[in-house]
């Protein structure tokens, strides 16, 4: 397996604009996350799925950022409009049970630069 | 939020030497798990222990899990230059099994 694929990898942006980040899991975990690090703020889960389902979306920052998994294999974080304070690196993870007994594995990060 | 809090922040060491690290975490979890990040890369998995092991090996790795104090420490054993990265506890809380990570440790092991 190709493991958990993020795209693009890096990404600059203008303020304002529309910036959607992609996911790929590793086909047959069954959840999902996302996770925003920064120097300042460390990593810190935005959103979680279980089986496409959202399950928690309480560290989503605001109403400009949105998740979405249509299928088990693809998820999108979209951020618009767009703004410099949301310049960080974003990952996206996958685990096979939950993360209830099962470790995650992380793609290479997709990093925003919004200027 | 942050569940989880790594102590030191940063630690230096000589080739050879052992490693401690520390996390603290608040609320009561199903397991506790270690990640390892180099620069510019996503997170690697390490040792996962649950709530109701105490101690766990892998390897030069040793985690030990104190339910009572809610910490927990991993210890690398005769470090190498190689094992220079920042490294991150994470608790799986909750019936949802929110999977959430601490602000990380640098550690910097010397040739």
């Amino acid at each position: 397996d190709a493991g958990v694929i993020q795209s693009p990898r890096h990404e600059v942006t203008e303020m304002g604009q529309e910036v959607t980040l992609r996911c790929k899991p590793i086909s047959g975990h069954n959840s999902l996350f996302w996770y925003r690090q920064t120097m300042m703020r460390g990593l810190e889960l935005l959103i979680y799925f279980n089986n496409n389902v959202p399950i928690d979306d309480s560290g989503m920052p605001e109403d400009r950022f949105s998740a979405k998994m249509p299928n088990a294999s693809f998820s999108t974080l979209k951020i618009q409009p767009s703004e410099p304070r949301d310049s960080a690196v974003y990952f996206c993870a996958s685990s096979g049970g939950g993360a209830l007994n099962t470790e995650a594995f992380f793609g290479q990060g997709t990093r925003l630069t919004v200027v | 939020s942050q569940q989880g809090e790594e102590d030191p922040q940063a630690l230096s060491i000589q080739e050879g030497e052992n490693a401690t690290m520390n996390c603290s975490y608040k609320t009561s979890i199903n397991n506790l798990q270690w990640y390892r990040q180099n620069s510019g890369r996503g997170l690697v998995h390490l040792i996962l222990i649950r709530s109701n092991e105490r101690e766990k090996h892998s390897g030069r790795l040793r985690v030990t899990l104190d339910t009572s104090k809610k910490s927990s420490s991993l210890l690398i054993t005769a470090s190498r230059a190689a094992d220079t990265a920042s490294y991150f506890c994470a608790t799986v809380s909750g019936a949802n099994s929110k999977l959430t990570f601490g602000k990380g440790i640098t550690l910097s092991v010397r040739p």
